[in-house]
């Protein structure tokens, strides 16, 4: 009965593949995330949408690219991975309305570009 | 979203109480203070938030002082499982889309 799945939980992979990171949230959340943690340990929104739509792309490159098939689901699919795109991704949801509650995070995937 | 100042480590003895630090002295009237933690390997957990008034909920208080530019989370008998990566966030409440900027956080290890 986990909030927010996320899968894989690892994922090691060479440069140039392309990959994807699946999110499933059965909260009932009209909001979902994706968040980057790197080595340092600073964690960084990417994206995130409402009711399937992108509202939030924050200068992430092209070669990553979200697709939400229902308000459920927010995958990231990642073209061409880079040495760089080594890092931990945490999908996230959070419910709409006017209150202020809090964001769900799922467990991370952890990438590993060789 | 205003930025946050947090000490980058503290240690605190189990059983006794968990004071964390937080200043933001550019937050804006409409920003909400909220308090996240991260156990290894595992993804954020929230925990507390407040606007004006301080809050407490089954996991810490929160104490926001009167001019808002800073705030202490309190966690009230620290156990070995509060050992994590506590942030302190300040953003403004948005309809959809609330983005959370998290900074290096304070790590805490509780010690026996």
């Amino acid at each position: 009965d986990t909030a927010v799945s996320q899968t894989p939980k690892y994922l090691v992979t060479q440069m140039g593949n392309d990959k994807s990171i699946k999110c499933e949230q059965n909260l009932g959340h009209d909001t979902m995330y994706w968040y980057k943690q790197d080595s340092k340990k600073f964690l960084k929104i990417m994206f995130s949408y409402n009711n399937k739509e992108l509202i939030i792309n924050e200068t992430v490159p092209n070669r990553f690219s979200p697709k939400s098939p229902d308000k459920a689901h927010l995958n990231l699919h990642i073209n061409s991975l880079e040495l760089g795109d080594s890092a931990v991704y945490f999908c996230a949801s959070s419910p709409p309305g006017i209150s202020h509650t809090e964001a769900f995070f799922g467990q991370g995937t952890r990438l590993t570009v060789v | 979203d205003a930025k946050t100042t947090q000490p980058p480590s503290m240690d605190c003895a189990e059983g006794r109480a968990a004071n964390l630090p937080c200043n933001h002295s550019t937050i804006s009237g409409n920003e909400y203070v909220y308090w996240y933690r991260q156990i290894h390997s595992q993804g954020p957990q929230y925990i507390i938030h407040g606007l004006k008034n301080n809050e407490t909920n089954e996991m810490a208080s929160l104490i926001i002082t009167e001019d808002r530019k800073s705030s202490t989370l309190i966690l009230p008998h620290a156990t070995l499982r509060d050992t994590a990566v506590y942030y302190c966030i300040v953003r403004v409440w948005e309809a959809a889309g609330n983005k959370l900027t998290f900074g290096g956080g304070t790590r805490v290890l509780v010690k026996p």
